[in-house]
């Protein structure tokens, strides 16, 4: 399985942009970069995934690096309701490690 | 609305006893993994199966043990409950191709 490297901890003041960063320097060419969240007393909810481009949904932006080692989730606007762990999945098996922990003010 | 409902969800059993946690998928969503997540850690995978047949597994021992049924529900089944089985249990499905997964809001399950 790749190896994920995740800050355990941001912050960030509502209406302000985040830059979540993640390093996956052994991502095997073919699998699929996810991101999920995990609001407290919730199960993980799907953010946003990539292969090579930079991906935008709804929710959020995709950043990937163009060694597809490293990607980076951008929320444009946090608001409170941000606030969870946001994990970084460089596989296709969806296998979590520990997370970014997120915490955003008023 | 997420489209996974687990249940129950919460359930005190004690050391040694069996447990069976149910699962149920939206319509279409043939692949189902499970999860468990200890307190403060990230979800830790136990297996996945697709069109009924068990598909990867992660590092659990055998008394885990899971069924997925035509209806896409499925159940996990642990035997010989342990106190370090304590966690919460999560339920992911997904359709054939897609690659997001809906989780359920989980099982608490406590073992005293």
């Amino acid at each position: 399985d790749a190896k994920t490297t995740q800050p355990n901890s941001m912050e960030s003041n509502e209406e302000e942009p985040v830059h979540l960063p993640c390093n996956h320097s052994t991502i095997s060419g073919t699998d699929y970069i996810h991101w999920y969240r995990q609001l407290p007393s919730q199960g993980p909810e799907y953010v946003i995934h990539g292969l090579t481009s930079n991906v935008n949904n709804r929710m959020a932006s995709l950043a990937i690096a163009e060694d597809r080692k490293s990607s980076t989730l951008i929320l444009h606007r946090a608001t409170l309701r941000d606030a969870a762990v946001y994990y970084c999945i460089p596989s296709d098996k969806l296998i979590f490690g520990t997370g970014t922990r997120l915490q955003v003010f008023p | 609305e997420t489209g996974v409902t687990q249940s129950p969800t919460h359930l005190i059993k004690t050391r040694g006893q069996q447990v069976t946690l149910r699962c149920s998928s939206q319509s279409g969503h043939n692949t189902v993994s499970w999860y468990q997540q200890a307190l403060g850690q990230g979800p830790q995978f136990i297996f996945q199966y697709y069109r009924e047949e068990e598909n990867g597994r992660g590092n659990f021992p055998p008394r885990f043990s899971g069924l997925q049924f035509p209806n896409y529900s499925s159940e996990l089944n642990v035997n010989a409950l342990e106190l370090d089985d304590s966690a919460l249990y999560l339920c992911a499905s997904s359709p054939q191709g897609a690659r997001g997964y809906t989780f359920g809001s989980g099982t608490r399950l406590t073992v005293v």
